[in-house]
């Protein structure tokens, strides 16, 4: 599975849209892009997958570039209950073993 | 809908006692299933997943040892618990053959070797 590459931290401010971003530079055609979360002493949380389109649930968006060499996760209005470790992971459907990086710590900020 | 329960949600055990730590999925019929470890400030590492009944893949060597006796229930063990066995153990399952919903994981249960 490709690597990924996440800012180990950021900030937001609580309202405002956190964009968070994941490079992975070496995806191959049939990786797919996940993204979960961890919220403090709890399990990760799936949030979102994309192939090569753009996807929207409702919990947040992901836009993948067009060459797919990285991606953005955007929570439209952050809220403090969104303060938690974010997981980029690309995987190859088919094989469901992912690897977890160290993400990126996120605090949305009152 | 689809629910995963693990148990207990804490415990401590002593060096070199015996493990078993119990993950079952309501909801679904032949899940793969996972068990995964978080020691602690780390980052979640894949200890075993399986396919079927009785097929276990071991993805890293240690003194742990899985086992899924029935479809929906997925068991870790242990003879023999080291200090370095203490962390945040996740059960998970994913439907197979279906497209990228991926992993949903259990609360965890949380071990202290002492």
């Amino acid at each position: 599975d490709a690597k990924t590459t996440q800012p180990p931290s950021m900030d937001c401010a609580e309202g405002r849209a956190a964009n968070l971003p994941c490079n992975h530079s070496t995806i191959s055609g049939n990786e797919y892009v996940y993204w979960y979360r961890q919220i403090h002493s709890q399990g990760p949380q799936y949030i979102i997958h994309g192939l090569k389109n753009n996807e929207t649930n409702e919990m947040a968006s992901l836009i993948i570039t067009e060459d797919r060499k990285s991606s953005t996760l955007i929570l439209p209005h952050a809220t403090l209950r969104d303060t938690a470790v974010y997981y980029c992971i690309v995987s190859n459907f088919g094989n469901e073993k992912l690897t977890f990086g160290t993400g990126t710590r996120l605090t949305i900020i009152p | 809908s689809q629910t995963i329960h693990q148990w207990p949600a804490t415990l401590v055990q002593p060096v070199g006692s015996p493990l078993s730590l119990e993950c079952t999925v309501e909801g679904t019929s032949n899940p793969n299933l996972y068990w995964y470890r978080q020691a602690a400030g780390r980052g979640l590492q894949l200890l075993f997943y399986s396919v079927g009944i009785g097929q276990i893949s071991s993805e890293v060597p240690q003194n742990l040892s899985a086992s899924r006796p029935q479809d929906r229930q997925f068991i870790l063990s242990s003879k023999k618990l080291l200090l370095s066995d203490s962390g945040f153990y996740l059960c998970a399952w994913s439907q197979p053959g279906r497209q990228g919903n991926g992993q949903y994981f259990g609360p965890g249960t949380r071990l202290t070797v002492t």
